[in-house]
């Protein structure tokens, strides 16, 4: 079956960056885009952007472009998200999805 | 960027109750609507896909409908597990836009 899981929980200070692996299995991972959602304390999704899991290629939202790098590893089968300049306002949960499957997400907290 | 509005924010409903949740494009996004619930705690899953198609597994108490502008989703008849957060999300064009969310209750 398919399942992606995503690494724990992250804490960090302001300034810092922080990066989230999502590790696929159950489906061929090079077929299809993984994209990254996050959510903040209490707020709705946002959607961050999208890796092409085969080329490599991205889609990033304008608000994060600068900030936010998507890699993947096909050998491991494993999409990266990191997130550099972290502030107060980037503590959320971070998903990583196939769109019709979806990580368990990571709580990244960013505190002095 | 486009955006995708929702109403209501909120509605409380009893079971066995018909909800509709309307979401509205900011320009024509053809089918290009899925539809998530989130569960308090949990990842979204997807409900709906290309407007009007259900994800498997998804019970038949749940469609969409719409094109272009309007989309719509129906709980043809609410159930004490449905308690949760819906969202659209259009995948049109990048970057792809959620509305803000409705969240239902049960009465």
């Amino acid at each position: 079956q398919v399942q992606l899981v995503q690494s724990g929980a992250e804490v960090k200070k302001p300034g810092a960056s922080v990066k989230v692996s999502c590790k696929a299995s159950g489906y061929t991972f090079t077929g299809y885009f993984l994209h990254w959602v996050r959510q903040a304390p209490g707020q709705g999704l946002e959607w961050m952007g999208r890796v092409n899991s085969n080329s490599g290629g991205t889609n990033i939202a304008q608000q994060f472009q600068g900030r936010v790098t998507l890699t993947r590893d096909t050998s491991i089968s494993t999409a990266y998200m990191e997130l550099t300049s972290l502030t107060s306002d980037d503590t959320a949960v971070y998903y990583c999805t196939r769109v019709d499957h979806w990580g368990q997400g990571t709580r990244v907290t960013v505190s002095s | 960027d486009i955006q995708m509005t929702q109403s209501p924010s909120s509605l409380s409903a009893s079971v066995g109750d018909r909800v509709t949740i309307t979401c509205r494009a900011s320009q024509g996004i053809g089918s290009d609507l899925e539809w998530y619930q989130q569960k308090p705690g949990k990842a979204p899953q997807r409900l709906i896909f290309g407007a009007s198609s259900l994800q498997s597994g998804v019970p038949s108490r749940f469609s969409g409908t719409g094109s272009g502008t309007e989309f719509t989703l129906t709980i043809s008849s609410l159930q004490p597990e449905d308690l949760a957060t819906y969202y659209c999300l259009q995948d049109h064009i990048y970057p792809w836009t959620f509305g803000q969310g409705t969240k239902v209750d049960i009465k």
